[in-house]
């Protein structure tokens, strides 16, 4: 099956500094990847959707400039979270379609915010 | 509005046959998908309608009907490796996915 990776799996921070996360398709090219985010306890919520060469798409309430997304070629994906609180802190899964139904998703990173 | 409902937990015994129901409400409808999350860990793909029907794959099927809004999962000759949240998901118009709550199961000895 298709593989997605993410990197890093977990990165503390202090909070008001900003952190990178990559979101890789290794064995098949995606010309759109997902970024979700989830809470403990509670289901994956879509925070925005990221077309290689093209801005982000970002779900209401989700903030573009404090989560700046990059999809600079067709299997990489980055969100970079800036000036980081605690209450950031997040479990943030990126998937990536390989075929026109099928997500795949990467193992996730688990951020926490000091 | 996105409406997916799904029971928060289920218990089962293992060897025996549970039924995880999903009924959905959305704007736009590209499809019915399951997925398995561990906990701590990404989900991974379990299954896909997108016609009225049954799908089976091994030990794993899902239902849907469109005209109810509904869909479930079964899973038969439970593990106890099979305890983890089952996600019903609907495709949206953009090829996201809206996610349920999901559903812990837990599979007893």
């Amino acid at each position: 099956g298709a593989v997605v990776s993410q990197h890093p799996s977990w990165v503390i921070c202090k909070s008001g500094t900003s952190v990178k996360i990559e979101c890789r398709s290794l064995d098949f090219q995606a010309t759109t990847m997902f970024w979700y985010r989830q809470f403990p306890k509670k289901s994956l919520m879509l925070m925005a959707t990221s077309n290689e060469g093209s801005k982000a798409t970002y779900e209401q309430g989700v903030e573009k400039d404090k989560f700046l997304i990059n999809h600079a070629s067709l299997t990489l994906s980055t969100l970079t979270v800036t000036s980081a609180h605690p209450e950031d802190s997040s479990f943030y899964i990126c998937s990536a379609k390989s075929k026109w139904y099928e997500q795949y998703f990467g193992p996730g990173t688990r951020l926490t915010v000091t | 509005g996105q409406n997916i409902d799904q029971p928060t937990e289920m218990t089962a015994t293992e060897g025996a046959i549970v039924q995880i129901n999903c009924t959905y409400q959305t704007s736009g409808f590209n499809g019915l998908f399951w997925y398995q999350q561990h906990a701590g860990e990404a989900p991974t793909f379990l299954s896909y309608n997108v016609l009225d029907g049954l799908e089976e794959k091994g030990r794993f099927s899902s239902f849907l009907s469109r005209s109810k809004g509904y869909s479930y999962l079964l899973l038969k000759e439970l593990q106890m490796k099979d305890s983890a949240s089952y996600l019903c998901a609907v495709g949206g118009s953009q090829g996201n996915l809206i996610f349920g709550k999901g559903t812990k199961l837990s599979v007893k000895p």
